[in-house]
């Protein structure tokens, strides 16, 4: 079956405890991206990857890393996470994000709490 | 802030009754416009993907256009039903692929 899948779903972790969630997708797509869902702002882009070893920064990429050594898996990683880090995090994946433009399949979500 | 902007946030329908609403967006450095249906529970799924003007799309009850020149799309159901209770974001995306969505329009269809 055709999926991203997103590991842990969900998490309550510690301020300043590293953390990383998981991003898989088995559809051999070339791009693959990061949000993060708040209440009232819809999803807001963390970080994107348009290809392995090619990453870029999206509208709140602080205190974010991520890296794309491998096409199928896109990790994201918090190295010092805070509690303004709380949210629902949601990875994304489309074959390409050049012409013509494919839409994104969307894993099931990780809900971070941040303590 | 926002540079995409859907209105309006929540709207109630009528089962049977049609709605609309919009989504605009910047459009200098437009690439496409996507779509996305957003139930509870789950995560988002993609409705449509326009990139040019006068662009229209259809997937049953549901349709979408796309004006580039002024920078807005119209989502439009016809017929609502109590399944179609959704949020529904849209998303400008440039051609680096950053995206943009919008904070998206919530439909509750009440029977």
């Amino acid at each position: 079956e055709a999926q991203v899948t997103q590991n842990p779903r969900y998490l309550i972790t510690v301020t300043g405890k590293k953390l990383t969630v998981t991003c898989s997708q088995n559809m051999n797509h070339e791009y693959m991206s990061w949000y993060r869902q708040d209440p009232g702002l819809g999803l807001r882009q963390i970080y994107y990857s348009m290809n392995v070893e090619v990453t870029d920064k999206g509208d709140v990429p602080e205190g974010y890393k991520v890296s794309r050594k491998e096409k199928r898996n896109f990790p994201l990683i918090l190295e010092s996470p805070s509690p303004n880090q709380t949210s629902l995090y949601f990875c994304a994946s489309s074959q390409t994000a050049g012409l013509p433009s494919y839409e994104q399949y969307f894993g099931p979500g990780t809900r971070l709490t941040v303590t | 802030i926002l540079n995409v902007e859907q209105s309006p946030q929540s709207l109630h329908v009528q089962e049977g009754d049609s709605t609309n609403f919009t989504c605009s967006f910047p459009s200098s450095n437009f690439y496409a416009l996507h779509w996305y249906r957003w139930e509870t529970a789950k995560s988002p799924e993609a409705l449509f993907v326009m990139t040019l003007n006068g662009d229209e799309k259809k997937k049953g009850r549901i349709s979408a256009t796309l004006n580039t020149k002024e920078g807005y799309s119209y989502l439009y159901i016809k017929g609502s039903q109590p399944e179609d209770s959704a949020t529904y974001l849209c998303a400008s995306t440039d051609s680096w692929g950053k995206f943009q969505f919008g904070a998206g329009t919530q439909v509750v269809v009440t029977p």
